[in-house]
């Protein structure tokens, strides 16, 4: 099995900073990577997939980086509503996938 | 529109059972594979069990195997989840949701979950 390991565990921002998530993987997973962001009583939603592609819609100041084991998702400029817990996925092992532990981005 | 809606979710003591239901819509059901993932109050996702298109094949989480049953009708475009022996820690928030990766893009969809409570 793919272990998703993220870090840290939760931070604290504000509006205007850059964040930056880590998430590794057990395993090499090549790009097979996506980044989703939950808010809290919401399903989650889909930022990024292929480790640094952005879903449509998504705004520029998300980017994803990485492959193999190692992955980055970066917030720029972080905004009101960007306040949530995201999480990484690997689908490797598709239809089977994994999730990260998350983190939680606070004020 | 894409649309998955679960039901099922409610109170049920340790041991029981319970069987979760997931509508699709919007999309040809048939072809795609179909997952449950869950979270506990508080805590992260944590993926539960998947089944292939036609039903041929489904994986589960080491925390649910021999417990959990997966399985879909493709004729209603429904996916079930059966939970059986539930204990305190399956208590969660289950969504059903459809991952579909083709070697290229990667797409999903969720439903807004289900709750599943196991007290006494």
């Amino acid at each position: 099995d793919i272990q998703m390991t993220q870090s840290p565990s939760s931070l604290s921002a504000s509006v205007g900073d850059r964040v930056t998530i880590t998430c590794r993987a057990s395993h090499d997973i090549s790009n097979y990577l996506a980044w989703f962001q939950q808010k809290p009583g919401k399903a989650p939603n889909s930022l990024i997939y292929a480790a640094s592609s952005l879903e449509s819609g998504v705004p520029s100041r998300f980017s994803g980086s990485g492959s193999g084991t190692d992955f980055t998702l970066t917030i720029n400029s972080l905004q009101p509503q960007d306040f949530a817990t995201y999480y990484c996925q690997q689908y490797s092992t598709y239809p089977v996938v994994t999730f990260g532990g998350g983190t939680k981005v606070e004020i | 529109e894409v649309q998955l809606l679960e039901s099922g979710g409610g109170l049920v003591q340790p041991g029981g059972s319970l069987r979760l239901s997931c509508a699709a819509s919007g999309f040809i059901f048939r072809t795609f594979a179909m997952s449950w993932v869950r979270q506990a109050p508080g805590k992260g996702l944590e993926w539960v069990s998947v089944v292939t298109s036609n039903g041929g094949a489904t994986f589960y989480a080491d925390s649910v195997k021999g417990r959990c049953t997966i399985s879909r009708d493709n004729s209603m475009k429904t996916v079930y989840l059966q939970l059986n022996s539930l204990r305190a820690e399956d208590t969660a928030t289950y969504f059903c949701a459809m991952f579909y990766f083709d070697g290229g893009a990667y797409t999903d969809f969720w439903g807004q979950g289900t709750l599943v409570t196991v007290s006494s």
